[in-house]
């Protein structure tokens, strides 16, 4: 079983338009995360989402938005895509107390068009 | 949170040892030293964890001075698979959900 399992795997939209991009992780954490990994490589923090508490880093538009249905699912939608929302998105989960090793999904690639 | 500081690229031969060396002079006391391997097309993953002196599982070796202020990531007898970006991590070992942010990784090439 997949541990942290992230859908599509390759998304390709036009701008403006509004997309989700869905995560799961089965491995009982408390902890999900949302980075945005750019085409130098550069993993980035989106947002933290801990016991229905959510921290955003500041330098995220608002057009990002990540919803949790319940503990193990944390999605990403977006809003108006704009060409410089290209890059790999990927959701990782931790578990609090455990040195907070990352474990994470295979990646969303992002092209907007 | 403690920011890292690695090389950007090393380039090394099959067979070598490899050093990947990390820079984290700000670390907290309750900071754990995390370091991950990242292949092409997939997310990062988990090598090696330390607090302090030496660690060693079936992957690698983590050294860790007295100090703290920096930590070196080892590889014994690379291979071609071995071709990847490694990112260590300084975050305390009960984060609570706050920022965990990497550094720019190093690009480790293994050429035949």
């Amino acid at each position: 079983d997949t541990a942290v399992s992230q859908t599509p795997k390759y998304l390709v939209t036009q701008m403006g338009n509004d997309k989700s991009i869905k995560c799961e992780q089965n491995l009982g954490h408390d902890t999900m995360y949302w980075y945005k990994q750019d085409s130098k490589k550069f993993l980035k923090i989106m947002f933290s989402y801990n016991n229905k508490e959510l921290i955003i880093n500041e330098t995220v538009p608002n057009r990002f938005s990540p919803k949790s249905p319940d503990k193990a699912h944390l999605n990403l939608h977006i809003n108006s895509l704009e060409l410089g929302d290209s890059a790999v998105y990927f959701c990782a989960s931790s578990q609090a107390g455990t040195g907070e090793k990352l474990f994470f999904g295979s990646g969303t690639q992002l092209s907007v068009l | 949170l403690a920011k890292t500081t690695q090389p950007i690229s090393m380039d090394s031969y099959e067979g070598q040892e490899v050093n990947i060396t990390c820079s984290h002079n700000n670390i907290a006391t309750n900071d754990y030293i995390t370091w991950y391997q990242q292949f092409p097309s997939q997310g990062p993953r988990f090598i090696i964890q330390g607090y302090k002196t030496k660690v060693t599982n079936e992957v690698a070796s983590l050294f860790i001075p007295a100090d703290r202020k920096s930590s070196t990531l080892s590889l014994p007898r690379v291979s071609l698979s071995d071709t990847a970006v490694y990112y260590c991590l300084v975050a305390p070992f009960n984060n609570a959900g706050n920022m965990l942010t990497f550094g720019g990784g190093t690009r480790l090439m293994v050429k035949p």
